[in-house]
């Protein structure tokens, strides 16, 4: 089955610097990369997703990358705020696989 | 109006103890999952229900026991608790199966403490 994983698992920043967390997966069938946003005590969200056919895509402060040979996908966060502290995952799943395999989660802390 | 609404959110009982948690959505989701949330925060699937049929039972125990009576309603019903199976319950839901063709959608969990 897929794996994926993810580093760091913790990641401490000054307020308006930037943020990279980096997920590598293991099926190369798999052609849909969404990043969940967790708050503490809150429920998992999407904030932004790409398809394999695409290498990046921005929404704002945020944009997720994508390397289909060397099979890994990064989420970059510019000009990071407080509100950014939160746990992010990356998730991979592909055509035919029947649920989302997530990453271990990455604990993101924005210092002010 | 809640797309993901799951009951109870705390759930506090003796091991040994049988509880249920339900689940209900109200987006028109074909699919329905339960995800298990550690205290390391890994979050693994369990089951997932296309459409009322079971599609995804993950190496869970046989005490955990899903039960989807439409596809707008998936509840989790756990026998003999144990220690271990403390932890936080995501159900979600998507549109279609796997979560490619769109968002999954989260409900607010469920965090199960087993004394």
């Amino acid at each position: 089955g897929e794996n994926v994983e993810q580093h760091p698992s913790t990641l401490s920043v000054q307020e308006g610097d930037s943020a990279v967390i980096k997920c590598t997966y293991s099926d190369s069938a798999s052609n849909y990369f969404p990043w969940y946003k967790q708050e503490l005590g809150k429920r998992p969200q999407l904030i932004i997703d790409i398809r394999s056919n695409v290498g990046e895509k921005k929404d704002q402060r945020i944009a997720v990358t994508l390397n289909k040979t060397a099979k890994h996908f990064s989420l970059h966060i510019t000009e990071t705020q407080p509100e950014d502290s939160a746990v992010y995952f990356c998730a991979s799943t592909g055509t035919g696989r029947r649920a989302l395999t997530f990453g271990s989660g990455t604990r993101l802390q924005v210092q002010p | 109006d809640t797309a993901v609404s799951q009951t109870p959110k705390y759930l506090v009982t003796q091991m040994g103890n049988d509880k249920s948690i339900k689940c209900e959505q109200n987006l028109g989701h074909d699919t329905m999952y339960w995800y298990k949330q550690d205290s390391k925060k890994f979050l693994k699937i369990m089951f997932s229900y296309n459409n009322k049929e079971l599609i995804i039972n993950e190496t869970v125990p046989n005490r955990f026991s899903p039960k989807s009576p439409d596809k707008a309603h998936l509840n989790l019903h756990i026998n003999s608790l144990e220690l271990g199976d403390s932890a936080v319950y995501f159900c979600a839901s998507s549109q279609g199966i796997g979560g490619h063709t769109g968002e999954l959608f989260f409900g607010e969990g469920s965090r199960l403490t087993v004394l």
